[in-house]
């Protein structure tokens, strides 16, 4: 069964604590990415990997951090110097940058 | 169609309609146009795509049209169904180059209700 997944579904956040979102696929895709989606707002890029060891900061990094250690895993950690997480974050793969993008279904991250 | 703000755009059509979304594009340099649909708390859904060297391309009971010149981009849906009922994003990318090149830019979506 291909696809996206992410975990958890949803995800609380005490002030000051490091947490760590979930993306895996096993579409194959070189390309990975990591949005935000605030209510009644489009998708902002948070940060994206085109390959393995490698990613770039997207239009909204700051208080983020990723890692791209296997080509199937691309976790997204919010920090504590974001402060103001609270938001629907979506991983997304594709097969190359600027291809079409699949979406997984998302983590709703909430503060405690 | 799209625009800036908190208040997305509404389209409200009775079942078996055909529904029109529209979407004006900022970039035209883009290159590549994507449809999302994005049921409530789940994941944005390929719809269906267009690359500027086309100006029309069909899926089952959903058409893009690009208009180029005036930077505009639609979605059609034929004898739309409750299940149709969703936020419906379009999204940019500049293939040519440049500072944006692979990224992907989303409008802030468009929320299409169907009644039965």
């Amino acid at each position: 069964d291909g696809g996206i997944t992410q975990s958890p579904k949803y995800l609380f956040r005490k002030e000051g604590q490091n947490v760590t979102l979930s993306c895996e696929q096993n579409l194959n895709h070189d390309a990975m990415y990591w949005y935000r989606q605030d209510p009644g707002q489009g998708l902002r890029l948070i940060y994206y990997s085109q390959i393995v060891n490698d990613f770039q900061k997207g239009d909204i990094a700051e208080g983020y951090s990723v890692s791209r250690e296997k080509k199937e895993s691309f976790p997204l950690t919010v920090t504590s110097a974001q402060k103001n997480p609270t938001a629907f974050y979506l991983c997304a793969s594709g097969g190359a940058v600027g291809e079409t993008q699949y979406f997984g279904p998302g983590t709703r991250l909430l503060v405690l | 169609g799209e625009s800036v703000g908190l208040h997305l755009p509404t389209l409200s059509v009775q079942e078996g309609d055909n529904s029109i979304i529209n979407c004006a594009y900022s970039n035209s340099a883009s290159d590549y146009f994507i449809w999302y649909k994005q049921e409530s708390g789940k994941g944005p859904q390929f719809i269906i795509d267009i690359r500027s060297n086309m100006d029309k391309r069909q899926g089952q009971r959903v058409t893009v049209l690009l208009n180029k010149t005036v930077k505009h981009l639609s979605l059609q849906i034929a004898a739309t169904q409750p299940g149709d009922s969703a936020v419906y994003f379009c999204a940019e990318n500049p293939l040519a180059g440049g500072t944006s090149y692979g990224k992907l830019t989303f409008g802030q979506g468009t929320i299409l209700t169907v009644h039965p």
